[in-house]
């Protein structure tokens, strides 16, 4: 079990549902991050919070909604998700996004999102 | 241009073969590097840090070259286990990290 945890690892919702997805990392990192995988395609970076605060929105459509309660929890809202939105989803942290101290990211094991 | 290529491969090679990735990054203000595993279907793990002089870890030899802005990996002595996908990670310092696409190895009996 890695020191990131995401509930559920695999969730199927309708469109018209509303669901959230959970991250709680025990590293004591100050970063935390979602990622969006498709199928056979790359990492695409979502949200990123550092100390709390967002710091980055990819151009993320608005049926996709963050939280970040404090630096040990992560939420992503779902809600009017399309059959498109189906998909991996990683939430990942790290001590901060300044990556000089050669430190890299820890990984969620996923919620793997289908949308009907 | 992407800010950071990978050859997709997939690269299929017999166990016991030494086989290399070549990564290239175009921001040359970039800091610190890393490759990644992902295993069909999880989430990626890392692999191992890339410093300046080069670092070895078991079969795995990681290697930066700044004048030419490319990192690599050679994995020797390739075991079946070996087989998924690197991602190699750049980051420029103060700024957030960005993943290549990956690349895909096959180790075959």
């Amino acid at each position: 079990e890695t020191g990131v945890t995401q509930t559920p690892r695999h969730l199927v919702m309708g469109m018209t549902n509303k669901k959230s997805l959970k991250c709680e990392q025990h590293l004591g990192h100050n970063a935390m991050y979602w990622y969006k995988q498709s199928a056979k395609k790359p990492l695409e970076l979502m949200f990123v919070y550092n100390f709390k605060e967002q710091t980055e929105n990819n151009s993320v459509p608005s049926r996709f909604s963050p939280e970040c309660p404090n630096s040990s929890h992560l939420f992503l809202h779902l809600h009017t998700l399309q059959p498109e939105d189906s998909a991996l989803y990683l939430c990942a942290s790290s001590q901060s996004p300044d990556r000089t101290r050669g430190i890299g990211y820890t990984f969620g094991s996923g919620t793997r999102l289908t949308v009907v | 241009r992407k800010e950071v290529e990978q050859d997709p491969g997939p690269f299929n090679v017999p166990e016991g073969a030494t086989v290399a990735f070549n990564c290239t990054y175009s921001n040359s203000a970039s800091q610190s590097f890393f490759w990644y595993r992902q295993d069909c279907r999880k989430e990626p793990k890392l692999l191992m840090s890339v410093y300046s002089s080069g670092n070895e870890d078991g079969r795995f030899t990681a290697q930066l070259n700044r004048a030419s802005q490319y990192i690599s990996l050679l994995i020797r002595d390739s075991k079946l286990s070996d087989s998924a996908t690197y991602l190699c990670v750049v980051n420029i310092n103060g700024g957030k990290s960005t993943f290549g696409d990956g690349t895909t190895l096959t180790v075959k009996p």
